[in-house]
């Protein structure tokens, strides 16, 4: 079973600063089948990137997704209030598929 | 428009089995490709993949939890169907289900809380 791992934890930062979020794999990840999603209290996880670096369906483009083999990145690239939340990062190239632990994106 | 709705109690005992219905519409699991997912978070806790079931009836299993799950699907329903065995007070969790393609898990269920206690 591939072993997902996302630092930091927690992430401390201001509206308007760029977030970079890291999700390390303890394998390759088959065909960059990476995923990543934001969830918000009280609500199901939101797709955000599919494939390590394609945008979901209305996500906006300050939303993006970077990386290949078992080093992956998704950058917010101007937080927006709304923004802040906690970001998973999901490799499906083996199915069923793992879960990252989460990263908490709080206001600072 | 593609929505999901997870169905099923919300209170079980220890030891009974759990048997959670996802509801459908917007898309057929005959078509190729397509598949739906149970996903569980316990709260205050991470995702988990429980399992996923495709088109073409291949089922996939989270390892650890292989052995208590089973899923099915009913294609002239619009359903699929997770049971899971020996319940436990540590299963407490939102459980969703998800539709899955090309692009992972890209609608999800609003999640049914099952609570675990006798």
């Amino acid at each position: 079973e591939i072993v997902l791992t996302q630092s930091p934890g927690t992430l401390s930062l201001s509206p308007g600063e760029r977030a970079t979020l890291s999700c390390r794999a303890s394998q390759s990840v088959s065909s960059s089948y990476l995923a990543w999603y934001q969830q918000k209290p009280g609500q199901a996880p939101r797709l955000l990137i599919y494939g390590a670096s394609s945008r979901a369906t209305g996500i906006p483009d300050r939303f993006s997704g970077s990386g290949s083999g078992t080093d992956f990145t998704l950058t917010i690239s101007r937080l927006e209030p709304e923004d802040f939340a906690v970001y998973y990062c999901q490799q499906y190239g083996s199915s069923p598929g793992t879960f990252g632990q989460g990263t908490r994106l709080e206001i600072k | 428009q593609i929505t999901l709705k997870e169905s099923g109690p919300t209170l079980v005992k220890p030891t009974q089995t759990l048997t959670l219905t996802c509801t459908f519409s917007g898309f057929s699991l005959s078509t190729s490709g397509v598949g739906v997912g149970w996903i569980r978070q316990p709260p205050g806790k991470a995702l988990e993949w429980l399992a996923l079931i495709y088109w073409d009836d291949d089922k996939r299993y989270s390892p650890s939890l292989k052995s208590r799950l089973t899923i099915t699907k009913d294609t002239s329903k619009n359903q699929v169907v997770l049971t899971m065995t020996n319940m436990d007070p540590v299963d407490t969790a939102t459980y969703y289900c998800a539709h899955t393609g090309i692009a992972a898990a890209d609608y999800w269920g609003q999640g049914t809380l099952v609570t675990v206690s006798s």
